[in-house]
């Protein structure tokens, strides 16, 4: 069965400062990986979706990385703001559709 | 466009009553997707529908669930003899197919409370 981890579980950094999110999982046999933001009270809003087959998707300020390998993405956000605070969700995808979640990382960004 | 809409928003319940959640997928997609966010856990997968094809049960928690989609579009999700264990936020996906490139789109979620 596959396991994802989110470390760590909640951060708080002052306004400006960049954000590293991890995400490890056991099986490395995924067709792909997606980060996710949620917001209190809200649904899911996807942020990147990374292929098997690469390496890292960048948005904006937003850039993960993917080692299948090694079983590990990293979300990086650049200059962080507040409206960056939010929970971020790392989820994989194995062969089929069922998605695999982490529990998530809660971001505080401090003005 | 539209995004996928979840109704009702909020249902508080007593225990042993049967509930119904809605969700309303995007237009034209084809894959639904239901999950369950329970306090302190992830996202559990719960059933998936795609097109005409019988659906993937195999997350409902126990046989008190069922979901059915009706015309390819809407679907209901709906548990019977509530317990409190059945307390979470109940999330709507939907993507245009089941393949690997497309992301699932999710709904704001319904937030069950079983007293």
């Amino acid at each position: 069965k596959q396991e994802v981890t989110q470390i760590p579980a909640a951060l708080s950094v002052p306004e400006g400062e960049n954000l590293v999110l991890n995400c490890s999982f056991t099986d490395s046999a995924i067709y792909n990986l997606q980060w996710f933001r949620q917001d209190p009270g809200k649904g899911l809003t996807s942020l990147l979706l990374i292929q098997s087959s690469q390496r890292e998707q960048t948005s904006g300020r937003l850039n993960a990385s993917l080692d299948k390998s090694s079983g590990r993405s990293t979300l990086y956000i650049a200059a962080s703001q507040p409206g960056d605070s939010a929970t971020y969700l790392c989820a994989v995808r194995p062969g089929d559709y069922k998605l695999s979640f982490g529990a998530g990382t809660t971001v505080t960004v401090r003005a | 466009g539209a995004g996928v809409s979840q109704s009702p928003s909020n249902k508080v319940t007593e225990k042993g009553k049967d509930v119904e959640l809605r969700c309303d997928p995007i237009s034209g997609h084809t894959a639904l997707y239901w999950y369950r966010q329970s306090l302190g856990q992830g996202l559990e997968f719960l059933i998936y529908f795609q097109g005409n094809s019988a659906p993937d049960k195999s997350g409902l928690p126990s046989d008190r669930f069922s979901a059915e989609r009706t015309g390819g579009s809407v679907s209901t999700l709906t548990i019977q003899r509530t317990q409190q264990e059945d307390s979470a936020v109940y999330l709507c996906a939907s993507s245009p197919s089941p393949s690997g490139a497309e992301t699932q789109y999710f709904g704001p979620g319904t937030r069950l409370l079983v007293l």
